[in-house]
């Protein structure tokens, strides 16, 4: 059965830091890659997927993310955060072929400081 | 705009009653979802369907029963409610299967007295 980790449940940083958000996730077969974002008391919105081809992804609002098959690994990185980034973000991951499904990963709370 | 309806935004139901949570989506999408969202365990796939007239058991799907009559509507039905449903419900769709991704509704927050 396929499983999603976030390894970090709570990520502080100051505004205009780095930051990477973790995730792996255990397969046998391949699969599709995703991390959401909800912002509070909001549905999830999609920030960017891996499907196949070049292992690095870019997404909406600067966030960037690397497939690493061997690591089993999805981080989510952004070179310089703002405020408005503060959210939850979730990892998810569906197998290619068993219908797409998302299994969610626990969800890591970024919070930006000033 | 296109996208997710979700009714009601928020609810307190008494336990034991029984309480259908409404979706209904433009988007002619073929895939719908029911998930809740708990403090910890992020999104748990209750049921889904994978086109009109079909449906399928995610991974907590005890307590909850769905239909889906037509490409639109996904109500999802708890039958007799109980504290440990209390919960963040959300609808999903999905164009197809695979690696389309979701979009969501803006969710609906239950809780069961």
């Amino acid at each position: 059965a396929q499983s999603v980790t976030q390894l970090d449940s709570q990520v502080p940083v100051f505004e205009e830091a780095p930051v990477e958000l973790r995730c792996n996730y255990s397969s046998s077969v391949s699969v599709y890659l995703f991390w959401y974002v909800q912002y509070p008391n909001q549905g999830l919105q999609l920030l960017l997927k891996y499907l196949s081809g070049s292992t690095l992804v870019k997404g909406i609002n600067g966030f960037e993310a690397e497939f690493n098959k061997s690591q089993t690994s999805f981080h989510l990185r952004k070179p310089s955060v703002h405020i408005s980034d503060t959210a939850e973000y979730f990892c998810a991951v569906s197998v290619r072929a068993q219908g797409g499904k998302l299994i969610f990963g626990q969800g890591t709370e970024l919070s930006v400081k000033p | 705009i296109a996208g997710i309806t979700q009714a009601p935004t928020s609810q307190i139901l008494a336990a034991g009653r029984r309480m259908t949570l409404r979706c209904t989506q433009d988007m002619r999408h073929n895939a719908m979802y029911w998930y809740r969202q708990d403090l910890g365990l992020g999104l748990r796939l209750i049921h889904y369907s994978n086109t009109a007239g079909t449906t399928g058991k995610g991974e907590v799907p005890d307590g909850y029963s769905v239909s889906r009559a037509n490409t639109d509507d996904f109500p999802l039905t708890l039958a007799s409610a109980v504290p440990s449903q209390t919960s963040v419900y959300f609808c999903a769709s999905s164009e197809g299967q695979g690696g389309y991704g979701y979009t969501f509704g803006s969710g609906t927050r239950l809780t069961v007295v």
